[in-house]
């Protein structure tokens, strides 16, 4: 089955830099990958996802990539915010009637003021 | 409008017992899908129901759990024999028809359930 990869699992970054994380995943088939954001004892959250083809995704300050080839890809967050400490989590979803999503173990961004 | 409800928010209970959790979808969402949340872990998939087709079981750990969607709406996660790894955050969530198959897109807020 598929094996998702997040580092790192935790991440300190200055307000207003850029913090990314990154996630491998193991099965090729996967052509599903969203991210969620998960504030301190809220519910997850979905933020942005990206499919297999297309390279890259940007809504605001957030950004995915993708790389098939490498079998990897990232969360970008550009100008960050204290609103923006959370626990992120990756996922993947395998193509072909695996109805369901494997996630990475998270990654928790601090902003520091 | 209304989101994902579980309850209970919290359950406390002895090893041995038998516990039920409970979702409630957003009204007309027809994919239903619990999964669960070990303290500094991921989630980790245990079922998905989809319409009225059978549901995906293939993450259910053991048969001590099973689920149940009664009437394509409220869903049931039944944990026989409670042990105490079982602890955990239980979490529901829902998406509406056409949505990605295997995508949960509104969760709720879980059932925090602690085994003594």
């Amino acid at each position: 089955g598929e094996n998702v990869e997040q580092h790192p699992s935790t991440l300190s970054v200055q307000e207003g830099d850029s913090a990314v994380i990154k996630c491998t995943y193991s099965d090729s088939a996967s052509n599903y990958f969203p991210w969620y954001k998960q504030e301190l004892g809220k519910r997850p959250q979905l933020i942005i996802d990206i499919r297999s083809n297309v390279g890259e995704k940007k809504d605001q300050r957030i950004a995915v990539t993708l790389n098939k080839t490498a079998k990897h890809f990232s969360l970008h967050i550009t100008e960050t915010q204290p609103e923006d400490s959370a626990v992120y989590f990756c996922a993947a979803r395998t193509h072909f009637g695996n109805e369901k999503l494997t996630f990475g173990t998270g990654t928790r961004l601090t902003i520091i003021p | 409008g209304a989101g994902v409800s579980q309850s209970p928010s919290n359950k406390v209970t002895e090893k041995g017992k038998d516990v039920e959790l409970r979702c409630d979808p957003i009204s007309g969402h027809t994919a239903l899908y619990w999964y669960r949340q070990s303290l500094g872990q991921g989630l980790e998939f245990l079922i998905y129901f989809q319409g009225n087709s059978a549901p995906d079981k293939s993450g259910l750990p053991s048969d001590r759990f099973s689920a149940e969607r009664t009437g394509g709406s409220v869903s049931t996660l039944t944990i026989q024999r409670t042990q105490q790894e079982d602890s955990a955050v239980y979490l529901c969530a829902s998406s509406p028809q056409g949505s990605d198959r295997g995508l949960p897109r509104h969760f709720g807020d879980g059932t925090r359930l602690s085994i003594l």
